[in-house]
């Protein structure tokens, strides 16, 4: 069995402040490791994902993830947020022997406000 | 082209109506996918194809009915739905098992109210 848990439903940040969004995993096996994004309305997109290599990820609108294996975690970090990273942001993984699932975390809204 | 196009966007039926959702890609994708979402919620795996054939059913209501025409595109029938049924319906593809991974691709949705 695996699981998810983003550890904070909503976080609150200030315009250009830094911010950085929870995720723990469990999984039996080796893991692939995703962060979406889903602005109002919209569908999901995908920001970041891990795969193998370099356990520091670069993804698009400047965000970026750090792997770690120890810890189990994958957390989502932007230095200086704008209005428009408003958004519901998803953990995600998919076993690496299990293709066709990803499982979600609950989601952490985040709102930022000048 | 690097987009899941799905329509309608909206769709209110009633309870006995019968309608379809549609969904395509053309990115060369041979694994799609139908989500559900609530509000505030994760989406959920309803299933999956991979090859136009379908490989995973997540214990779904046969109230609804997946169907892969072609590598394209995935329609799912509605019928007999029920109002806790309403939810944002998402369509996503990615490469297929085999593949070197899973990166899904997700469309915008199709906002199902079920009256």
């Amino acid at each position: 069995a695996q699981s998810v848990t983003q550890l904070d439903s909503q976080v609150p940040v200030f315009e250009e402040a830094p911010v950085e969004l929870r995720c723990n995993y469990s999984s039996s096996v080796s893991v692939y490791l995703f962060w979406y994004v889903q602005y109002p309305n919209q569908g999901l997109q995908l920001l970041l994902k891990y795969l193998s290599g370099s356990t520091l990820v670069k993804g698009i609108n400047g965000f970026e993830a750090e792997f770690n294996k120890s810890q189990t975690s994958f957390h989502l970090r932007k230095p200086s947020v704008h209005i428009s990273d408003t958004a519901e942001y998803f953990c995600a993984v998919s076993r690496t022997d299990s293709w066709g699932k990803l499982q979600f975390g609950a989601g952490t809204q985040v709102v930022v406000t000048p | 082209d690097t987009e899941v196009t799905q329509t309608p966007k909206h769709l209110v039926m009633g309870m006995t109506n019968k309608k379809s959702l549609k969904c395509e890609q053309h990115m060369g994708h041979r694994a799609m996918y139908w989500y559900k979402q609530k509000a505030k919620k994760p989406p959920e795996l309803m299933f999956v194809y991979s090859y136009e054939k379908l490989s995973i059913n997540e214990s779904v209501p046969s109230r609804f009915s997946p169907e892969c025409p072609n590598s394209s595109l995935l329609n799912l029938h509605l019928h007999a739905l029920q109002p806790e049924d309403s939810a944002l319906y998402l369509c996503a593809s990615s490469h297929a098992a085999g593949e070197f991974y899973n990166e899904q691709f997700f469309g915008p949705g199709t906002r199902l109210t079920v009256l």
